[in-house]
């Protein structure tokens, strides 16, 4: 069985400019969520999706972050303009139904200078 | 507000012996509490999972126990093996929200 997908696998920008990330989910997944981990803590979740409706975006930053959900497959998370503080490692992982065992993707981890 | 505490950072093992891992929550909705564990440039895979109803679970090498009346968690890893070593996240369920909050982590070293 195929994992969780992710791209890039690194990328480093300069504040103010943009970013996107994709994830492509266990097929068969309904739900798909967006993690922030920064060095030191936890996973934060940005953003949670049941198929292609949002379940969860009350930790999103939406006056710089957005996320989409396409079909209810693939998945693209974007940070326009970027902060340093935005510097972290971006988690996806799907399941297949809410909450239900969480699988996750290698992330990308962001560099903002 | 920190609702899953890791108070540890980091924790070193001899090979073979046993690893206690700890974890402290605050919210009473909680009803379910995982362990994830994470290798470096890899995303977190889920280890073994307790529901607030029981107290113990256990499979293979790892054990994990619920004190519900002390909001606290540990699992036990016995005995411990180099491949072990990771950062291991505990996570709690919101009962009322279905959302998962993450602990900080604790980097367990197991020492050959």
């Amino acid at each position: 069985e195929a994992g969780v997908a992710q791209s890039p696998r690194y990328k480093i920008i300069e504040k103010r400019q943009s970013v996107a990330f994709w994830c492509n989910p266990i097929s068969g997944h309904a739900t798909l969520y967006w993690y922030q981990q920064i060095l030191g803590q936890g996973p934060k979740l940005l953003i949670q999706f049941q198929n292609n409706g949002v379940v969860d975006d009350s930790q999103l930053p939406k006056d710089r972050f957005s996320a989409e959900r396409l079909k209810g497959v693939d998945s693209t998370l974007k940070i326009q303009p970027a902060k340093l503080e935005d510097s972290a490692v971006y988690l996806c992982a799907s399941s297949l139904d809410t909450w239900e065992k969480l699988f996750f993707g290698s992330g990308t981890q962001l560099s903002v200078l | 507000d920190q609702q899953v505490k890791q108070n540890s950072p980091s924790l070193s093992v001899q090979e073979g012996r046993i690893s206690i891992l700890n974890c402290d929550y605050t919210n009473s909705m909680f009803d379910y509490f995982l362990w994830y564990k994470k290798y470096p440039a890899e995303g977190p895979t889920f280890l073994i999972s307790i529901s607030s109803i029981k107290d113990k679970n256990e499979d293979g090498r790892f054990t994990v126990f619920l004190n519900k009346s002390a909001k606290h968690l540990s699992l036990h890893i016995v005995p411990s093996q180099p491949g072990d070593s990771a950062v291991y996240f505990c996570a709690a369920k919101d009962g009322a929200t279905n959302k998962l909050i993450f602990g900080t982590g604790t980097l367990l070293a197991v020492q050959p």
